[in-house]
């Protein structure tokens, strides 16, 4: 079975906090995302990444960046945390070859006071 | 512009009907579909999908078709059962088979099935 991990399930931050959310696989897959979920939004896409060091952005990458240092790990970093970044964050894999399924994570919420 | 629509945000149905849950699409790019289902504070899980070649796929109570001419898809349950009451949501891809993974996701609909 697929494993994805992410760092925490809730997280409390307050404005202007640099904040780093950790996204862990264990299944060797090549691509990963990171998704925000808001009610009425459905998911979107903040950046992916195919391969390690690299990145492209989503649909909604202000305020964000990633690191990919290790296949097995995907980080999303709020550079200054604001209010309007409080949400449900996802992480999914890919596996690059075959099935277009991606597998998601528990997901963090996240609150900005 | 959306590209995936779920124009219904919830949908609620007696316990043992059929929920048909809808999706529309713009791109006719689009060569495969899926559905995901999500619980609060939990991530979406797969649960079925469709390739641009179908027009019907099963597995259990669950059914997705697929009409091209309408760009039109739905998932029926069928019966419907209290554990089925997540949010589903719908989404596509314009590289079935291929490396990239991307995909596109409706805005979602709140099933809520009925004791």
């Amino acid at each position: 079975d697929v494993k994805v991990t992410q760092s925490s399930r809730y997280l409390v931050k307050r404005t202007g906090e640099k904040v780093f959310l950790e996204c862990v696989q264990d299944m060797d897959h090549e691509n990963m995302f990171w998704y925000r979920q808001d009610p009425g939004l459905g998911l979107r896409l903040i950046y992916f990444s195919y391969d390690v060091k690299m990145k492209e952005k989503g649909d909604i990458p202000e305020g964000y960046s990633v690191s990919r240092e290790k296949k097995e790990r995907f980080s999303l970093i709020l550079e200054s945390a604001s209010t309007n970044q409080t949400s449900m964050y996802l992480c999914a894999t890919h596996t690059g070859i075959g099935t277009d399924t991606q597998y998601f994570g528990p997901g963090t919420r996240l609150t900005v006071l | 512009d959306q590209q995936v629509k779920q124009n219904s945000p919830s949908l609620s149905v007696q316990e043992g009907r059929i929920s048909i849950l809808n999706c529309d699409y713009t791109n006719s790019m689009f060569d495969y579909f899926l559905w995901y289902k999500k619980y609060p504070a939990e991530g979406p899980t797969f649960l079925i999908s469709i390739s641009s070649i179908k027009d019907k796929n099963e597995d259990g109570r669950f059914t997705v078709f697929l009409n091209k001419s309408a760009k039109h898809l739905s998932l029926h349950i069928v019966p419907s059962q209290p554990g089925d009451s997540a949010v589903y949501f719908c989404a596509a891809s314009t590289n079935y088979g291929g490396s990239q993974g991307n995909l596109i996701f409706g805005k979602g609909t709140k099933l809520s099935v009925k004791p």
